[in-house]
């Protein structure tokens, strides 16, 4: 089966720095997204690996282990304005279907 | 401006009454997909496509209907709602299936009512 596990809420402070988990258990394995969902809106593209690593964006970076199943975001010099959601996205072998976590709210506090 | 459309971004419908959510993208997108987000579950996929002509069933594609004659539309149809399918749907398109290129673009979402 496919399953990908986040945590449901994380709070921290403006300025930090936090590191949101996904594991993952999956038959196949073709790439792992990073998207960010503000309140009432669509998802926005963030981040993805298909190799084992780190991939840096600006403030954001996104680590993988292929062998572990898991992956992470690391949201840098925190701002009010990444109070979001944020989803990981697994895309399995041949690439036509994508499963997404549930989703990890963060709040992110003065 | 590259997009993806989908209308209406609200409905509210009575069970039974056959209903479509359009969705449209200009970006010459190959790769279309439809998802529903509930509270607590994330967002699943209903169908997806290809390509022109090509669709196939995602994970919750029971009640659900789409199709493809046009590369840059792919409509949801529901020919009898229940109020199981009361929901906050949304549309996504993408370049290919090629993983890098396989970066989904969203549309706003339509937030269905099935009384």
């Amino acid at each position: 089966g496919q399953n990908i596990d986040q945590p449901t809420e994380m709070t921290a402070t403006e300025g930090a720095i936090v590191q949101i988990n996904c594991t993952y258990q999956t038959s196949g394995f073709n790439g792992l997204f990073w998207y960010q969902q503000h309140a009432g809106e669509a998802p926005t593209f963030l981040s993805y690996n298909v190799l084992d690593g780190l991939e840096e964006k600006g403030r954001f970076s996104s680590f993988l282990s292929r062998s572990k199943g898991y992956s992470y975001l690391l949201l840098k010099e925190l701002q009010m304005k990444d109070s979001a959601s944020y989803l990981c996205a697994h895309q399995g072998t041949g690439g036509f279907k994508t499963i997404f976590g549930a989703g990890t709210r963060l709040f992110v506090k003065a | 401006e590259a997009q993806v459309t989908q209308n209406p971004r609200y409905l509210i419908t009575v069970t039974g009454k056959k209903l479509t959510v359009t969705c449209s993208q200009n970006m010459n997108h190959e790769y279309m997909s439809w998802y529903r987000q509930d509270p607590g579950l994330g967002l699943r996929q209903i169908y997806y496509s290809m390509n022109v002509e090509v669709t196939d069933k995602g994970d919750v594609p029971e009640g659900y209907k789409v199709s493809r004659k046009e590369k840059r539309n792919f409509p949801l149809i529901l020919e009898s709602p229940s109020p199981n399918q009361t929901s906050l749907y949304f549309c996504a398109s993408s370049l290919s299936l090629l993983t890098a290129k396989n970066i989904q673009y969203f549309g706003a979402g339509t937030r269905l009512s099935v009384l």
